[in-house]
């Protein structure tokens, strides 16, 4: 099941904060967020697994509350680099190796 | 550049047809992954191979099948194209069986008409 990102959109001026979260009906494994700019492909960002092992980029981070099957993802002090839509991806319990995404987070960050 | 090569970059095709989208992995990468996204469904998964074994199926149609053969490249087949078809198609690749973090190539916009 297809899990649910909020906000759907969010505009920011550089150097503010936002938070991204990705919820699940489901009990999971792993959370996973990638980065989309217009008219190019997924950038990794961050993996979270059931556990508390996390693999991801150093300017990013995010939380995975394992018991509310939620993850959070945060953008501190954005820059207009940040601009794109978010994805998460998440991988229900069992492991399944099948990841699904939610329909993503559109940010925009303004100068 | 991500290191994973998807060709070609644009297919336009009528419908009923069939089509084969061809993807190579980073450079010692074993998994390869097939996603399609389309406006109004966003990333969906649709299949996963792993040195050559097919390890998760994800929302792929019937019409649809894929292989990752012993060069690891993968093809993914649509046949039987409809336009409702009409996406963008995203390989991507990672060195370990499990999901790690994957490198997607810059897709296949595919249009049929």
């Amino acid at each position: 099941q297809q899990p649910v990102q909020s906000p759907q959109a969010v505009i920011l001026r550089e150097g503010e904060d936002a938070v991204i979260n990705c919820s699940s009906s489901k009990a999971l494994y792993s959370v996973h967020w990638y980065r989309q700019k217009h008219g190019e492909a997924p950038i990794f960002l961050m993996i979270l697994l059931k556990g508390g092992e996390q693999k991801g980029h150093d300017k990013i981070s995010a939380s995975f509350n394992e018991k509310k099957q939620q993850s959070s993802l945060y953008l501190t002090a954005s820059q207009l680099s940040y601009s794109g839509t978010y994805f998460c991806g998440t991988e229900a319990q069992g492991g399944s190796e099948k990841l699904v995404f939610g329909k993503g987070t559109k940010l925009t960050v303004n100068p | 550049d991500s290191g994973v090569t998807q060709t070609p970059k644009h297919l336009i095709t009528a419908t009923g047809q069939r089509v084969t989208l061809r993807c190579s992995p980073r450079s010692g990468d074993l998994s390869v992954y097939w996603y399609q996204q389309s406006l109004d469904q966003g990333l969906q998964f649709l299949i996963q191979y792993y040195n050559g074994e097919e390890r998760a199926k994800g929302n792929i149609l019937e019409r649809f099948s894929a292989q990752q053969f012993p060069d690891l490249h993968s093809e993914l087949n649509l046949s039987s194209l409809e336009l409702g078809d009409s996406a963008l198609y995203f390989c991507a690749s990672s060195v370990v069986r499990g999901w790690d973090e994957a490198f997607f190539g810059q897709g296949t916009r595919l249009t049929v008409v």
